[in-house]
């Protein structure tokens, strides 16, 4: 079975500065996909940034990029120029590629707080 | 923008008492999908859908709960006898394809089982 993890349960940043959040995962498939989904008080779940595993080059969606390695098994988040608005629940999770549907195997979600 | 939307946005129930959540996903969208997150705790699936049947389901996903898509529109959740424990956000998501596209989620409905 799939399994994601995230070792960071919670995080800080100061405004206009970088954060990293980590997670790993583990499967024993080789065609898969990797999301950063943000959950802010609201609890809306809205998607970050997507990265397909047989892509080598990272994924990156303006301030939001992350560092896939493949080997390690290992997808982090990289937030630049942090904004007060980034403070949510930030939770990695892994689909298997199939042309069925497909489900999301979720972490256990990382809480950024940003501060002034 | 297309959104998914869910009614109601919360539900309060007593115990032993059956409630139905729905969901209208995206309209070009194929398949299906329910999801909950207890609170503070992870989002887990219960349960997936496409062509009018139930793709895959979780250990979670028992003979309490059923899905339906009763028209061209709609995608509901119901849960026969409800528990304290099924007190959750429950997450509706569809996506226009299967698993090499991105699940786009609903708002979310508050059950509170009483």
């Amino acid at each position: 079975a799939q399994t994601v993890t995230q070792s960071q349960p919670e995080m800080s940043v100061q405004e206009a500065e970088t954060v990293t959040l980590s997670c790993t995962y583990d499967t024993s498939e080789s065609d898969y996909y990797l999301f950063w989904y943000k959950q802010p008080p609201s609890r809306q779940m809205i998607l970050v940034i997507r990265q397909e595993a047989y892509k080598q080059q990272n994924a990156t969606e303006n301030r939001f990029s992350v560092n896939f390695q493949k080997a390690a098994k290992s997808f982090s988040l990289k937030i630049s120029d942090s904004q007060l608005g980034d403070a949510a629940m930030y939770f990695c999770a892994y689909s298997f590629r199939s042309g069925t549907a497909s489900k999301l195997t979720f972490g256990t979600g990382t809480r950024l707080q940003v501060t002034l | 923008e297309p959104e998914v939307t869910q009614t109601p946005s919360h539900q309060v129930t007593q115990m032993g008492q059956e409630v139905i959540l729905r969901c209208v996903p995206i309209s070009n969208h194929l398949y299906f999908y329910w999801y909950r997150q207890i609170l503070g705790q992870k989002v887990e699936f219960l349960v997936s859908f496409y062509n009018n049947e139930i793709s895959e389901k979780s250990e979670i996903f028992d003979d309490q709960f059923s899905v339906e898509r009763p028209d061209g529109s709609n995608f509901t959740l119901k849960i026969r006898s409800t528990k304290l424990e099924d007190s959750a956000m429950y997450f509706c998501a569809s996506s226009v394809n299967g698993g090499t596209y991105e699940q786009y989620f609903g708002p979310g409905t508050r059950l509170t089982v009483t």
